[in-house]
């Protein structure tokens, strides 16, 4: 199993311009979520999925799109790229539960920077 | 508001002990969870309470305590590999969407 991939691992963008983040996994895992870390912080959550078809925002969700045509796949798109987006982006999935929560695998990160 | 709040930063020496604290007032709870995380690399599990009590796996053990909010992350006979960012994490809620702390550097030295 290659666990949570994520690609590109880098990427610079100039202010303005347009991307996706592409994360999928290979562990038949429901629930996918997105987060971005910045330098000495904690992990923020901008959107997760509990399904195909099912996104929902989390807490830093402005500046973001997802969406989630398959159980494998959950790209993050940014439209018209701002400085403050400048962070580390992961990707992650876990086993789904009515009740309980699970550990969640993380991909490697994208190291985006904006400028 | 939600709130998540562990130290900075840890120095201790190669096989000693270290205890990271963790209080957190959140919306929501549907366990606690422990993140290593090591320089420019993704977080790993370490460890999920989600009842009262210790749980202990190796040389790492982790506590809660529900009704103070409030966890710690015990290190036992530290290596110098245990050098890393610890993270405290709460589910709030079924969906296992997760809020963080700002994560505890833990330096060992020799």
């Amino acid at each position: 199993n290659a666990g949570v991939t994520q690609t590109p691992k880098f990427r610079i963008l100039k202010i303005g311009q347009s991307m996706t983040l592409q994360c999928a996994q290979d562990m038949n895992h429901n629930y996918m979520y997105w987060y971005r870390q910045d330098p000495g912080m904690g992990l923020k959550l901008i959107y997760y999925s509990v399904g195909a078809g099912i996104t929902d925002k989390g807490e830093v969700p402005n500046g973001y799109n997802v969406s989630r045509s398959t159980t494998e796949d959950f790209p993050l798109r940014l439209e018209l790229a701002a400085p403050s987006q400048t962070s580390v982006y992961f990707c992650a999935s876990s086993y789904s539960s009515e009740n309980l929560s699970y550990e969640q695998y993380f991909g490697p990160g994208t190291r985006l920077t904006v400028t | 508001g939600q709130n998540i709040d562990q130290p900075t930063e840890m120095t201790a020496t190669e096989g000693a002990i270290v205890q990271i604290n963790c209080t957190y007032q959140t919306s929501g709870f549907n366990g606690l969870f422990w993140y290593q995380q090591h320089a420019g690399e993704a977080p790993t599990f370490l460890s999920y309470n989600v009842l009262d009590g210790l749980e202990e796996k190796g040389r790492f053990s982790s506590f809660l305590s529900r009704s103070k909010g409030y966890s710690y992350l015990l290190l036992k006979e530290l290596q110098m590999k245990d050098s890393a960012s610890y993270l405290c994490a709460v589910s709030t809620d079924s969906w296992g969407k997760l809020q963080f702390g700002a994560g505890t550097q833990v330096v060992v030295t020799p």
